[in-house]
């Protein structure tokens, strides 16, 4: 669904250094939920935000990731020091309330680390 | 927890042959909704349908056709008479309403469809 903006699409990016993805909600979501899909398989939940609050980040990494909403501006995803296993998609959805049943994503950003 | 089963990992078919996908889910959730999506080789994710548990009818939606049965846990989506735009990685979810907020998803099942 279009109404949920990632950016940007593709990302190459060297070992160690870090990425940043961007996921701006459909108009009136304050909601987002960020999924990762390693080659070959279905996506994984990481991380659920509400503007300023995380709310569950259950399924992120210990180490080197973690993300934002703040109040002005787009839901960022950080991964610093990448690593090869970091290649993946990564997408993001929002919803208007607290129940993620307005399942639309955005395109995803394809992070590859060379 | 939740699980969400996909068995078949890759479907061949010929053009306008129909091809079923199986979906199998887990949950200890009354009530909770089930997804698919498609995803073509340009990635992105297509939202296709979305059936609460309590709606127990089938749907069909030109092409495509769903088959819920509650009893099975299965949700199986069927493409009648396919196309070679049918080719896609196809990925059944399903979203417990009163569980963790997060939707849980099969490993999807990758349709070639053969001109």
């Amino acid at each position: 669904n279009a109404g949920v903006m990632q950016n940007p699409r593709h990302l190459v990016r060297r070992r160690g250094q870090e990425a940043r993805l961007r996921c701006s909600p459909m108009k009136g979501h304050s909601h987002v939920y960020w999924y990762r899909q390693l080659p070959e398989e279905g996506l994984k939940f990481m991380v659920y935000l509400q503007k300023e609050n995380i709310i569950d980040e259950s399924g992120m990494p210990k180490e080197r990731f973690s993300a934002e909403f703040p109040k002005e501006g787009p839901s960022i995803l950080r991964i610093q020091q990448v690593v090869r296993g970091d290649s993946a998609a990564y997408f993001c959805a929002s919803s208007p309330g607290g129940r993620h049943t307005e399942a639309f994503f955005g395109q995803g950003t394809r992070l590859t680390v060379v | 927890a939740q699980k969400v089963t996909q068995a078949q990992t890759e479907i061949s078919v010929v053009e306008k042959e129909d091809v079923t996908l199986d979906c199998v889910y887990e949950t200890r959730d009354t009530t909770y909704y089930l997804f698919w999506y498609k995803q073509p080789p340009s990635g992105e994710l297509v939202f296709l349908i979305r059936r609460n548990s309590f709606d127990e009818q089938n749907e069909i939606s030109g092409r495509y056709s769903w088959n819920f049965q509650k009893s099975t846990s299965s949700f199986n989506f069927t493409i009648t008479a396919s196309q070679v735009v049918d080719s896609a990685v196809y990925f059944c979810a399903l979203f417990p309403f009163y569980g963790n907020n997060r939707l849980a998803f099969g490993k999807g099942n990758q349709v070639v469809v053969i001109p």
